[in-house]
C-alpha cells in the first residue's frame, strides 16, 4: 500500500527566506508525484508534477521539488517565498492509474 | 472557464439528520471524484465516477453514504442519517479522464458541522 508523510504540520518562515517542504512516500511500485497548494477558502489547485523525466520539476511561481528515488522523497522548495505563498501544501502519490493518496498538509505562513 | 461549482459551501445539521451535497463539474469532464478532508488530514477518495458510471466507490460506506451522476454531468453527495464523525470538508473534483497525466481540480468544498 502507498503512503505519504509530510513531517511537518506547519512552517512559518520570514518573507524572501527560503523554504523546504517535506515529503516522503513508500510504495513497492513506481509511484507518480503531485504537490497541491490550498489557498484559504479555495479549492486545492496543482502545483508541480512529477511523472517521468528529469527529477527535478518547477512551477510557474518559484516552487521546485526534486524526485529522490533513492531518499523515497519530493521535498518541495522555494528560494524567497512571498506572502501571497501563506496556503497549506499536500503532497500525493500514485500508481499507474491509481487514485491520488494525500499527505495530511503542511501549513505554510509567510510573516512580514 | 468556469472551475467546479459546489453547494453549499457551509451546512450545519443535527445528528441523525439527512443531507445532501451538489457538485458541477467542469464542462467535458468525464470523471468526477468526490474526497472528504477530516481536520487536519488531507483528503481521502470516496468515490470516482467515468461519466455516469461509479468504478471506484471502495471508500464510500454505503450503510449511510449515496451519491449519483445522472447524465454523466452533475452529481450529488448524500449521507442519510448523519452522525457526529461525519463533520469534515466534502470535495468534489473533476478531470477529462481518469489517469496520473490529468490534472483534477478541485471545488472549494462544502463543510459540514454534524452537532
Amino acid at each position: 500500500a502507498q503512503s505519504v508523510t509530510q513531517l511537518d504540520s506547519q512552517v512559518p518562515v520570514f518573507e524572501e527566506a527560503p523554504v523546504e517542504l517535506r515529503c516522503n512516500y513508500s510504495s513497492s511500485v513506481s509511484v507518480y508525484l503531485f504537490w497541491y497548494v490550498q489557498y484559504p477558502n479555495q479549492g486545492l489547485q496543482l502545483l508541480l508534477k512529477y511523472l517521468s523525466g528529469s527529477t527535478l520539476v518547477e512551477s510557474i511561481n518559484g516552487f521546485e521539488a526534486e524526485f529522490n528515488k533513492s531518499q523515497t522523497s519530493f521535498h518541495l522548495r522555494k528560494p524567497s517565498v512571498h506572502i501571497s505563498d501563506t496556503a497549506e501544501y499536500f503532497c500525493a502519490v500514485s500508481r499507474s492509474q491509481g487514485n491520488l493518496i494525500f499527505g495530511k498538509g503542511t501549513k505554510l505562513s509567510v510573516k512580514p | 472557464e468556469a472551475g467546479v461549482v459546489q453547494s453549499p459551501r457551509y451546512k450545519i445539521i443535527e445528528k441523525k439528520q439527512p443531507v445532501a451535497f451538489w457538485c458541477n463539474p467542469i464542462s467535458g469532464h468525464n470523471t468526477l471524484y468526490w474526497y472528504r478532508q477530516n481536520l487536519g488530514q488531507g483528503p481521502e477518495l470516496l468515490i470516482r465516477y467515468e461519466n455516469e458510471e461509479a468504478v471506484d466507490d471502495s471508500q464510500l460506506p454505503k450503510d449511510r453514504f449515496s451519491a449519483e451522476r445522472l447524465k454523466g454531468v452533475d452529481s450529488t453527495l448524500k449521507i442519510q442519517p448523519a452522525e457526529l464523525g461525519d463533520s469534515a470538508v466534502y470535495l468534489c473534483a473533476s478531470s477529462l479522464t481518469f489517469g496520473e497525466a490529468y490534472e483534477q481540480y478541485f471545488g472549494p468544498g462544502t463543510r459540514l458541522t454534524v452537532t
